[in-house]
């Protein structure tokens, strides 16, 4: 099936640890991305890829540090977790970065990421 | 910072009735898009609107981008209990890489 997919769909982990969140998409897609929904179902940008190169990083922490080892694989790394990343983190593509007449992004399924 | 406010938060209609979302800033969109999100989903594109005053329509959805590229407003008729999620807008501006979304509605449609 043509998608993106994220891996894994729920994460439980102890505050201090260090996680990644991976993705691919087979959609032939340039560009990636990594948004955070929070409690209130608001999304917002973290890191934007295009072809491998980091071309949106927003104000998040340095210990996110994502990786993108070809443009169909997006992956995010985590370091010395904190209670306040409890979210449900999601990875998109998209044809293009955003224009006039901007592509649709694609969604995979989110990965609900819980800090105890 | 580009601030998408959708109303209402939350609407809960039965069956039949019709409805309006509506999504709206200060700034200047160069597209807009609608997405649906369902429980422990990711959000699906519905439509992308790139011209002022531009009328898209989705079966029973009637999408509409303001003249001014500032708003826009999401008509659904005679809702369904399918219809019932957390519906998006979200806005593109010039160059800009990153798609910035809304507050977010969320529509129950009971029987």
């Amino acid at each position: 099936d043509t998608a993106v997919s994220q891996t894994p769909k729920y994460l439980v982990t102890q505050m201090g640890n260090d996680k990644s969140i991976k993705c691919e998409q087979n959609l032939g897609h340039d560009t990636m991305y990594w948004y955070k929904q929070d409690s209130k179902k608001f999304l917002k940008i973290m890191f934007s890829y295009n072809n491998k190169e980091l071309i949106i990083n927003e104000t998040v922490p340095n210990r996110f540090s994502p990786k993108s080892p070809d443009k169909a694989h997006l992956n995010l790394h985590i370091n010395s977790l904190e209670l306040g990343d409890s979210a449900v983190y999601f990875c998109a593509s998209s044809q293009q970065r955003g224009a006039v007449g901007s592509y649709g992004y694609t969604f995979g399924s989110g990965t609900r990421l819980t800090v105890v | 910072t580009q601030l998408l406010e959708q109303s209402p938060q939350f609407l809960s209609i039965q069956e039949g009735e019709n409805l309006t979302v509506y999504c709206n800033s200060s700034s200047v969109f160069s597209s807009l898009q609608w997405y649906r999100q369902e429980p422990g989903e990711g959000p699906v594109l519905l439509v992308t609107v790139v011209t002022g005053g531009e009328v898209k329509k989705l079966k029973r959805l009637t999408f509409q981008f303001g003249d001014a590229r500032k708003d826009s407003s999401l008509h659904i008729t005679a809702a369904q209990p399918g219809d019932t999620g957390l519906y998006l807008c979200a806005g593109t501006t010039g160059t800009a890489s990153k798609l910035t979304f809304g507050t977010g509605t969320r529509l129950q449609v009971t029987l």
